[in-house]
């Protein structure tokens, strides 16, 4: 069984500009979360998806951070201007049915701002 | 809000030896605890996922236990190897008006030398 995707591994940008991360959970997963981490800190949740609804965003910056799961699967991420304190690691995780279930995790997406 | 810390940040022990990593969490409402292992430049994987029901989880050379009322749950693992290096990430799901989020420790780092 395949994992959870996550595009692209790595990247640098300059503050200001925008990028954005892709994830594809495991086939059949519900849920969808992204979580921020922070170098030395433990994984942020920033939004859970429930098919292709928000059920938590209340820890996504809105000002400059996006989300979207339009047909339920494949999920992207988008930060619009960065800037230098959103350098993390960005990782997506999907689990099979609510939040109760399994969380499982993919490889990340390592993003510096400078 | 619930909290999570661990205890020590970081460890570095000749192989052989056992050890004990050690979270806290200040709000005793779970819906479980689960420890996970981080490699440099990977994701998270799940080692033990202890319910709120249960006492502990063993998995080989790894043993969790869990005191809800406490607050604590510890993690042996025995017999230390250089392959064990990585980061251990605590991680309790929350129950009541929090349910189903994952809140995160920082971590123990831990370097396991031949």
């Amino acid at each position: 069984e395949a994992g959870v995707a996550q595009s692209p591994r790595y990247k640098i940008i300059e503050k200001r500009q925008s990028v954005a991360f892709w994830c594809n959970p495991i086939s059949g997963h519900a849920t969808l979360y992204w979580y921020q981490q922070i170098l030395g800190q433990g994984p942020k949740l920033l939004i859970q998806f429930q098919n292709n609804g928000v059920v938590d965003d209340s820890q996504l910056p809105k000002d400059r951070f996006s989300a979207e799961r339009l047909k339920g699967v494949d999920s992207t991420l988008k930060i619009q201007p960065a800037k230098l304190e959103d350098s993390a690691v960005y990782l997506c995780a999907s689990s099979l049915g609510s939040a109760l279930g399994e969380q499982y995790f993919g490889p990340g997406t390592r993003l510096t701002v400078t | 809000k619930q909290e999570v810390t661990q205890i020590p940040a970081a460890l570095s022990v000749p192989e052989g030896e056992n050890l004990v990593l050690n979270c806290s969490f200040t709000d005793s409402a779970i819906y479980n605890l689960q420890w996970f292992r981080q490699d440099p430049g990977k994701g998270l994987t799940s080692l033990l996922l202890i319910q709120s029901s249960q006492r502990e989880q063993t998995s080989g050379r790894l043993n969790a236990s869990l005191d809800k009322s406490s607050g604590r749950s510890t993690l042996y693992i025995a017999a230390s190897q250089p392959g064990d290096s990585a980061t251990y990430l605590c991680a309790v799901k929350g129950g009541g008006s929090t349910l189903g989020r994952l809140y995160f420790g920082r971590g123990t780092q831990l370097t396991v030398w031949p």
